[in-house]
């Protein structure tokens, strides 16, 4: 089971960033998104597809259309810059996609 | 404040055995899952083991199976991760992870031990 994320998304302060998350038979899967800044551990910023923990902006949001999961920063400001990381479930497994880097320009 | 402590990280020759530790400040580490996964440099994340919470089962991915084992030591409120043949591609940072919810998800996550295989 595998997870493609796009290896980097540029967006402008601001403005709407998306990074999607695809792959086979994921639509049966719940979905998580991971933020992690340059030496620092990952924070979770969605789970099950799109529930935001407590203390994650309301910018944070996430969506499943079919087979891909979407994650959408609104506004994105300089602060969001990070890679991110969708991860699902395979079993007892955790599966990570290859992450994307989001530069706000 | 709820958080997790790695330790045990360090140099170590190719052929080598490692142990980890990971701890708890803040909530009892012996009620949740707890995950080990790993990140080697400019890398992604890669899962490595989980135990229950209970101790009772764990799981190793393929690429460690064999070689790595988790345990807990529920009188201590630690889990270890013990690792042996460690390879060079085994360097990495490793994180330790809390497991809640239903349906699952990693809601807490140590600030990572790093391991370096090398000669």
């Amino acid at each position: 089971f595998e997870m493609t994320q796009p290896p980097a998304v540029s967006v402008s302060p601001g403005q709407t960033a998306t990074i999607t998350c695809s792959g086979e038979k994921l639509g049966d899967k719940y979905v998580c998104w991971y933020q992690q800044k340059p030496g620092q551990s990952p924070v979770l910023v969605i789970h099950q597809d799109y529930k935001r923990p407590s203390g994650i902006p309301e910018r944070f949001s996430g969506s499943f259309s079919g087979n891909t999961a979407t994650l959408t920063i609104s506004e994105t400001q300089a602060l969001d810059e990070a890679d991110y990381y969708c991860q699902a479930w395979d079993n007892n497994a955790a599966v990570f996609g290859g992450g994307t880097k989001l530069t706000v320009l | 404040q709820v958080q997790l402590v790695e330790s045990g990280g360090g140099v170590v020759q190719p052929g080598k055995s490692l142990r980890l530790s990971c701890t708890a400040s803040g909530f009892t580490l012996n009620n949740y899952p707890i995950h080990w996964v790993r990140q080697s440099a400019g890398r992604g994340l890669e899962w490595v083991a989980v135990i229950s919470y209970d101790g009772s089962s764990d799981y190793n991915a393929g690429s460690v199976k064999g070689r790595f084992s988790v345990s807990r030591d529920t009188s201590r409120n630690t889990v270890h991760l013990q690792m042996s043949g460690l390879r060079p591609d085994d360097t990495a940072v490793y994180y330790c992870a809390r497991l809640v919810g239903t349906p699952h998800y990693i809601d807490v996550w140590g600030k990572g031990t790093t391991v370096t295989v090398s000669s």
